[in-house]
């Protein structure tokens, strides 16, 4: 069965920019899985922050963006803050009508 | 305003069924294009998709549960349903529903319920 893949965990600088990467463990991803993009807190229920690929949700800063990068959907958060500290999530639309979250990254800023 | 709200049993015994109930307000799921889906994520992990109705009764199974799992709506009530069967410890989980957009994302989403399987 595909998995989708995502770091385990990532570590940015306040201010810098970070990528995160949902890959396929066959194949590649492109804009016909609508690849979309999630942030959550502990405690919290996720917030939708990219869809469509790169479409920002209403409310999201423009310091989060998404993009097709190589065979992976990509997420870059350009000036990463201290609340930008989260788990991130990504969801591909799969064959056949079924969705697949990715593990998540979770996103160290310090 | 979109809102959806999760409600069922906090505590439920191994192999029993589960039933999940999505209140849902300011969308029609009878409406072209409208979906909900349901999410559940354990303790400490991460989430996993798990089912989507659409507006024309089409539904959708995650492919490692679709034996245990079913959905279903009641246009009247604004409310999807969500059963699980044969309950294991290991589906203890924060189960969330969610309204799916044109682009099959999350738009929307429940505050979360958490289930707790135990004897």
């Amino acid at each position: 069965q595909t998995v989708v893949t995502q770091e385990p965990s990532f570590s940015v600088s306040p201010g810098g920019t970070v990528t995160l990467t949902c890959g396929l463990s066959s194949g590649s991803v492109s804009t016909s899985y609508s690849p979309s993009w999630y942030q959550q807190t502990p405690g919290q229920a996720p917030r939708t922050l990219i869809y469509s690929t790169n479409t920002r949700s209403s409310g999201v800063p423009d310091r989060f963006s998404g993009s097709i990068l190589g065979n992976k959907a990509a997420l870059t958060i350009t000036g990463a803050q201290a609340d930008d500290e989260s788990d991130y999530y990504c969801l591909l639309y799969m064959t056949g009508g079924i969705s697949l979250f990715g593990g998540g990254t979770k996103l160290t800023v310090l | 305003q979109v809102t959806l709200k999760e409600s069922g049993p906090a505590l439920v015994k191994p192999t029993q069924t589960l039933t999940l109930t999505c209140t849902f307000s300011g969308f029609s799921l009878s409406s072209s294009g409208m979906r909900v889906g349901w999410i559940r994520q354990p303790p400490g992990k991460g989430l996993e998709w798990l089912a989507r109705i659409d507006w024309d009764d089409d539904k959708f199974y995650s492919t490692s549960l679709k034996t245990r799992l079913t959905i279903s709506k009641d246009t009247s009530k604004n409310q999807v349903v969500l059963t699980m069967t044969n309950m294991d410890p290991v589906d203890t989980a924060t189960y969330y529903c969610g309204r799916v957009a044109v682009g099959l994302n999350f738009d929307s989403w429940g505050q979360g319920a958490l289930v707790t399987v135990s004897s």
